[in-house]
């Protein structure tokens, strides 16, 4: 059960709106969870991460919540702002084999109107 | 400038050709990963090297071959075998710290079949 489900595909907000992103797992023995930000024609980039440990994570307009016990973590881009607009991935990092090994989400396009 | 070097950006190759990615890195990783992205897939794993001369399958590992003969290069071969090779191929780095895999991508090589 080494999947991450993430939802929903695209997201159209406008801007100064919230843009809200939603991703879910099985497997108890993910043991961190980074978001990552990929604009057309470019490697993803780390955005924020967050241990199991943690309820939820700020840096600036982004925010993680994770709730352990639903097996849930989610994304939140306050004020979105055009800039923002790009395709978001969630993941989650796995021990296997003694190397850790990162699962990612299908990822969502996000669209931020002016 | 510390990183990871993709080349070519663009690749095209002939039906039943192989092709080599190259992927370069000076940020001191002792792990490297290849992936792939299709519309709307997400990242899926090919390959992954956590140590010089040993590598792992991932996910979609068929048709595909790696090597890991230095620290800093993780070169992936696309073989004639591989039925759909269209894709863009990124590659990563990460420290090997438990719980904190934070990957660092390439700007990726989008390979078009011709």
């Amino acid at each position: 059960q080494q999947q991450v489900k993430q939802s929903p595909q695209s997201l159209i907000v406008q801007k100064g709106g919230i843009s809200i992103i939603n991703c879910a797992y099985e497997n108890t023995a993910f043991d961190y969870f980074p978001w990552y930000q990929q604009f057309p024609g470019k490697g993803p980039a780390l955005l924020i991460a967050i241990r199991p440990d943690v309820s939820e994570k700020k840096e600036g307009r982004f925010t993680i919540s994770f709730n352990k016990s639903a097996k849930q973590f989610s994304l939140h881009i306050m004020d979105s702002q055009p800039g923002d607009s790009a395709t978001y991935f969630c993941a989650a990092s796995i021990q296997q084999g003694g190397s850790e090994k990162l699962v990612f989400g299908k990822g969502t396009k996000l669209t931020v109107n002016p | 400038d510390g990183g990871i070097t993709q080349s070519p950006k663009y690749l095209f190759r002939k039906e039943g050709q192989n092709v080599t990615l190259s992927c370069e890195q000076n940020l001191n990783h002792d792990a490297m990963y290849w992936y792939r992205q299709d519309p709307g897939q997400g990242l899926r794993l090919i390959y992954y090297s956590q140590i010089v001369n040993d590598f792992q399958k991932g996910d979609i590992a068929e048709g595909y071959s790696v090597s890991r003969e230095k620290k800093e290069s993780f070169p992936l071969t696309v073989t004639s075998a591989q039925k759909n090779p269209t894709a863009f191929y990124l590659c990563a780095s990460s420290r090997m710290d438990s719980g904190n895999t934070e990957a660092f991508f390439g700007q990726g090589t989008r390979l078009t079949v011709v």
